[in-house]
């Protein structure tokens, strides 16, 4: 199976400060199409999850674009540009690449 | 505008099987693909199978032997349907097409 690891974030993060949440995988996520199956999602508390960003870089419908994503075969980022009180919550990657689809731990956002 | 929601019973039995139904609107279950994801109290996300647009299925295999997904196109409705139940498995379970999901349905195993 592919591991996915993400890092912590120094909470609580300040009102407008921008962060990078990062996330690494234990094999190329790089497809032979040109793609890379990474996503992002945030789980606001109590909420279900959201996806944010997929194929590495783009951001899903509705998405605001404070929130982008960038990275290579293995390792990601997710940019948060200026944090507001709503961005709040746990973000997960998640490979798409092969079976069994996996998730990161998540990594959690609590703004000041 | 895409919808998913989740039914089923809150409560379930040790050893006893669990059965769920995500009912979707908005798109064609012969269009898109539907996810099962559950989360337990606390934890993480863990994806537990997928059912194709094609109805073709895949699992994780470290619930495969227990898990089956299918569907009724004609309802619109996706079925889990996983058996010998532990306490372990006491999670919200999720079903969704990754760009939207159901609101979950809180699933305890307990006698």
């Amino acid at each position: 199976d592919i591991v996915m690891t993400q890092g912590a974030l120094p909470n609580p993060v300040p009102s407008g400060e921008s962060v990078s949440i990062t996330c690494r995988s234990s094999k190329s996520l790089l497809y032979s199409d040109g793609k890379t199956y990474l996503n992002w999602y945030l789980q606001r508390p109590g909420q279900s999850p959201q996806l944010l960003i997929y194929w590495m870089s783009t951001r899903a419908s509705g998405v605001s674009d404070r929130f982008s994503g960038s990275g290579s075969g293995t390792d990601f980022t997710l940019k948060i540009s200026g944090v507001e009180a709503e961005d709040v919550g746990v973000y997960y990657c998640q490979q798409g690449l092969e079976f069994p689809l996996t998730f990161g731990s998540g990594t959690k956002l609590e703004i000041k | 505008q895409v919808q998913l929601k989740e039914s089923g019973p809150g409560l379930v039995q040790p050893s006893e099987t669990l059965s769920l139904t995500c009912t979707v609107s908005g798109f064609s279950l012969t269009s898109n693909s539907v996810h099962w994801v559950r989360q337990p109290p606390g934890k993480g996300l863990e994806w537990m199978g997928i059912i194709r647009s094609g109805g073709s299925t895949d699992y994780n295999s470290a619930l495969k032997s227990r898990l089956s997904i299918s569907r009724d196109t004609s309802k619109s409705q996706v079925f889990l349907k996983m058996n010998s139940l532990q306490t372990e498995d006491t999670a919200i379970y999720y079903c969704t097409d990754w760009e939207g999901w159901g609101q979950g349905v809180m699933v305890t195993v307990s006698s």
